[in-house]
């Protein structure tokens, strides 16, 4: 199957810095990306569509100006957690479309002190 | 959207054959049934995928009925690595709005 990457798998912050998380297509190109949230004992919850070469799409409830997608290529999508704070904390996961399926990337754990 | 039901949680014995079902009353004609397997602290590995009547690969069976309300993943002899989350999402394959939502998941938890 295709493999998505994520980097970092971890990352630790103090509050009020800004925490940046690539995903990566590895083996496939990917015109559009995905990006989802859990917190333990959850599902999966869609932040947004990440569009390659186009402004992404939140899903409602989720603010754009905090946390900023930029898709600049066909294989990265990045998410930029910004001035983070504890309530940020959570498993972060991105997929991608190849063909028919989405794949997923193996999720970065984001702790902010 | 078509949104999923699947039972919360599930219990076995390894060596058994494990069928969870997920139920999709609105599934539109051009959506697609896809299941994955979630462990702790990781993503979602794809398992199977299918469209309509059955559907089998190395480690899982999907069925699908004609009406395609629901569709079951048949997980032969499970083991205790088999414990995981399975969710079940129903996205339309290409085109439309393809907007990715998972439900809550089946917590499968495999006993010696």
């Amino acid at each position: 199957g295709a493999v998505v990457s994520q980097h970092p798998s971890w990352v630790i912050c103090k509050s009020g810095t800004s925490v940046k998380i690539e995903c990566r297509s590895l083996d496939f190109q990917a015109t559009t990306m995905f990006w989802y949230r859990q917190f333990p004992k959850q599902s999966l919850m869609l932040m947004a569509t990440s569009n390659e070469g186009s402004k992404a799409t939140y899903e409602q409830g989720v603010e754009k100006d905090k946390f900023l997608i930029n898709h600049a290529s066909l294989t990265l999508s990045t998410l930029t957690v910004t001035s983070a704070h504890p309530e940020d904390s959570s498993f972060y996961i991105c997929s991608a479309k190849a063909g028919d399926t989405q794949y997923f990337g193996p999720g970065t754990r984001l702790t902010v002190l | 959207l078509a949104k999923t039901t699947q039972p919360i949680s599930m219990d076995s014995y390894e060596g058994q054959e494990v069928n969870i079902t997920c139920s999709h009353n609105n599934i539109a004609t051009n959506d697609y049934i896809t299941w994955y397997q979630q462990f702790p602290s990781q993503g979602p590995r794809f398992i199977i995928q299918g469209y309509k009547t059955k559907v089998t690969n190395e480690v899982a069976s999907l069925f699908i009925p004609a009406d395609r309300k629901s569709s079951t993943l048949s997980l032969p002899r499970v083991s205790l690595s088999d414990t995981a989350v399975y969710y079940c999402l129903v996205a339309p394959a290409s085109g439309g709005s393809y907007i990715p939502t998972f439900g809550r998941g089946t917590s499968l938890i495999v006993h010696p």
